[in-house]
């Protein structure tokens, strides 16, 4: 059984550009959870999706990043214009909500590095 | 503010022996409690959880404590082997059943042969 899947692994970019992070949660799950990991402040929740509809986006630190759920299977993480503080490994996370509670299941992260 | 503390950042053990991390929670409303394991370039796994009405939860060589009055959860493992090797994130359910965690900064377990 597949797990999350990330991609892209790492990307590397300039500052400016936009960065398009992608996840396909595990199949049945109905959350979708983006974190974002640094030294400073270790994992921090970004967004959160219940049945494709975002519940709480306060963790989204700027106008600049936005995430979407088109559907269940798919979601992106938006950053527009990145910058270098920016810079962190960006994990998503699934869970099914009522059974095993809060059990969260995490993909693998995408390293970003803006230069 | 931190709703959720790891104290220790690392620990060092000895193949065979206990290990023995911490956490520490100020939220009273905190209702479950998760650790999970994570090994470099990889994502945090799932490893055991429990719940406020409980004290105690085992799996394996894996035991998790809750102490509610001092708002402090322990993860013991014995015995502790190289493949135990790894961070551990505690995290707490912050209210409701979407799972919401907040999590702890982490300890960086070594276990040496």
């Amino acid at each position: 059984d597949a797990g999350v899947i990330q991609s892209p692994r790492h990307e590397v970019t300039e500052m400016g550009q936009e960065v398009t992070l992608r996840c396909k949660p595990i199949s049945g799950h109905n959350s979708l959870f983006w974190y974002r990991q640094t030294m400073m402040r270790g994992l921090e929740l970004l967004i959160y999706f219940n049945n494709n509809v975002p519940i709480d986006d306060s963790g989204m630190p700027e106008d600049r990043f936005s995430a979407k759920m088109p559907n269940a299977s798919f979601s992106t993480l938006k950053i527009q214009p990145s910058e270098p503080r920016d810079s962190a490994v960006y994990f998503c996370a699934s869970s099914f909500s009522g059974v095993a509670k809060n059990i969260q299941y995490f993909g693998a992260g995408t390293r970003l590095s803006v230069l | 503010d931190q709703q959720v503390k790891q104290n220790s950042p690392s620990l060092s053990v000895q193949e065979g022996r206990i290990s023995i991390l911490n956490c520490d929670y100020t939220n009273s409303m905190f209702d479950y409690f998760l650790w999970y394991k994570k090994y470099p370039a990889e994502g945090p796994t799932f490893l055991i959880s429990i719940s406020s009405i409980k004290d105690k939860n085992e799996d394996g060589r894996f035991t998790v404590f809750l102490n509610k009055s001092a708002k402090h959860l322990s993860l013991h493992i014995v015995p502790s082997q190289p493949g135990d090797s790894a961070v551990y994130f505690c995290a707490s359910n912050y209210g409701g059943s979407q799972g919401n965690l907040i999590f702890g900064k982490g300890t960086k377990l070594s276990v040496k042969p």
